[in-house]
């Protein structure tokens, strides 16, 4: 079947300007996670669903970082007011129940604020 | 805070070479995870071992774990230019009531033709 898939896969915006990214999970996964990803790091935690609830946001860097998951499929990261910093590539997973399953990656959105 | 460290950061090794990956890791863990990675993008999942299990084999990989050390390895035999990738360990941790996976930096392998 479909794996996770990750949109745009690439994003340019300009520092101060809101973006979203979108991650649809494979069907029937009722767990999903954001991760970011820094040139040379590995990936880092940001939220996890269970369903349509955020069982775990404590990587959320601050409170311009927002994820939402209405019916518990697809999900959006919100971010705004972006800052230079905020350039990375997030990557999306999804698992059939609980993280310390096999986590199923999507390919990522690389984000370029200038 | 980043729990995984691998060893070494970068390898580079001819085909049909061995590459041994190491991870050591702070806390208590549920299980780790081997994850690898092409070209800086999605992640693909190698293999699980259970905190209970001290090694356990998939195709050409073997990982161990020694819980006693807070240690794992990674072993890729055979190796093909093909594994040429970025391969990342992630202890499996509860914190704040929730597993998660914490990962490394990932040991850059390079599979040299």
């Amino acid at each position: 079947g479909a794996g996770v898939s990750q949109t745009p896969s690439n994003k340019v915006t300009e520092k101060g300007k809101y973006v979203e990214l979108r991650c649809d999970p494979i069907s029937g996964h009722t767990a999903l996670y954001w991760y970011r990803q820094s040139l040379g790091q590995g990936p880092e935690f940001l939220i996890y669903f269970q369903g349509t609830g955020a069982a775990d946001d404590s990587g959320l860097p601050n409170d311009r970082f927002f994820a939402v998951r209405p019916e518990g499929s697809v999900s959006t990261l919100k971010i705004q007011r972006t800052e230079r910093g905020d350039s990375a590539v997030y990557l999306c997973a999804s698992s059939l129940g609980f993280p310390g399953e096999t986590q199923y990656f999507g390919p990522g959105t690389r984000l370029l604020v200038l | 805070s980043q729990q995984g460290e691998e060893d070494p950061q970068a390898l580079s090794i001819q085909e049909g070479e061995n590459a041994t990956m190491n991870c050591s890791y702070k806390t208590s863990i549920n299980n780790l995870q081997w994850y690898r990675q092409n070209s800086g993008r999605g992640l693909v999942h190698l293999i699980l071992i259970r905190s209970n299990e001290r090694e356990k084999h998939s195709g050409r990989l073997r990982v161990t774990l020694d819980t006693s050390k807070k240690s794992s390895s990674l072993l890729i035999t055979a190796s093909r230019a093909a594994d040429t990738a970025s391969y990342f360990c992630a202890p499996v941790i509860t914190q704040g009531g929730s597993e998660k996976l914490v990962f490394g930096k990932g040991t850059k392998l390079t599979v040299n033709p």
